[in-house]
């Protein structure tokens, strides 16, 4: 049971080019999460998805895309990547009875 | 706008003392989380309360929700250096949105040996 796993671990992007970071969960959870966490700024919500095939926008969904196909992946797609989205980029899922979200070891992106 | 907010921001103690974090909103929630984060990983709960006024112990780190549900205190006694990370507070069921959680800015604690 691997849990909540994020790939890749570390990307350096150039401003413009795209890239999807990929998140996947073996506990069958219908709930799924994408956030970002900046120095300081705590972690803010980019989008979710409540099952698949369904998926809603956070805080901060600009500059991001994300698809639910299957239960288990929910990967979140940058297309013209800028300075901004610099940060570290968690997954997280959760059971739809329960409030506990688990999380992946996230994903530090670095635009220049 | 920060819904929920945690303070102090950061925190430097010498092993053995005792310290309080506070997280606090003007929204009412139906259940507090916190998660404590170590640096390269992701957050981990570390409790859930979601009734007025309760409050959870694990160990030596003491929890509590506030009598209206609006903020809640993380209580380390004896802290040890194993207790350095990032604290993170994190509110849910707020309104109709489901699943979500909305998190303070977090408590970076240092604990020197």
């Amino acid at each position: 049971n691997a849990g909540v796993t994020q790939t890749p671990k570390f990307r350096i992007l150039k401003i413009g080019q795209s890239m999807t970071l990929q998140c996947a969960q073996d506990m069958n959870h219908n709930y799924m999460y994408w956030y970002r966490q900046d120095p300081g700024m705590g972690l803010k919500l980019i989008y979710y998805s409540v099952g698949a095939g369904i998926t809603d926008k956070g805080e901060v969904p600009n500059g991001y895309n994300v698809s639910r196909s299957t239960t288990e992946d929910f990967p979140l797609r940058l297309e013209l990547a800028a300075p901004s989205q610099t940060s570290v980029y968690f997954c997280a899922s959760r059971d739809r009875l329960m409030e506990t979200q688990y999380f992946g070891p996230g994903t530090r992106l670095l635009v220049l | 706008t920060q819904l929920l907010e945690q303070s102090p921001q950061f925190l430097s103690i010498q092993e053995g003392e005792n310290l309080t974090v506070y997280c606090n909103s003007s929204s009412v929630f139906s259940s507090l989380q916190w998660y404590r984060q170590e640096p390269g990983e992701g957050p981990v709960l570390l409790v859930t309360v979601v009734t007025g006024g309760e409050v959870k112990k694990l160990k030596r780190l003491t929890f509590q929700f506030g009598d209206a549900r609006k903020d809640s205190s993380l209580h380390i006694t004896a802290a040890q250096p194993g207790d350095t990370g990032l604290y993170l507070c994190a509110g849910g069921g707020r309104g109709s949105t489901l699943g979500r959680l909305y998190f303070g800015r977090g408590t970076q604690l240092t604990v020197w040996p």
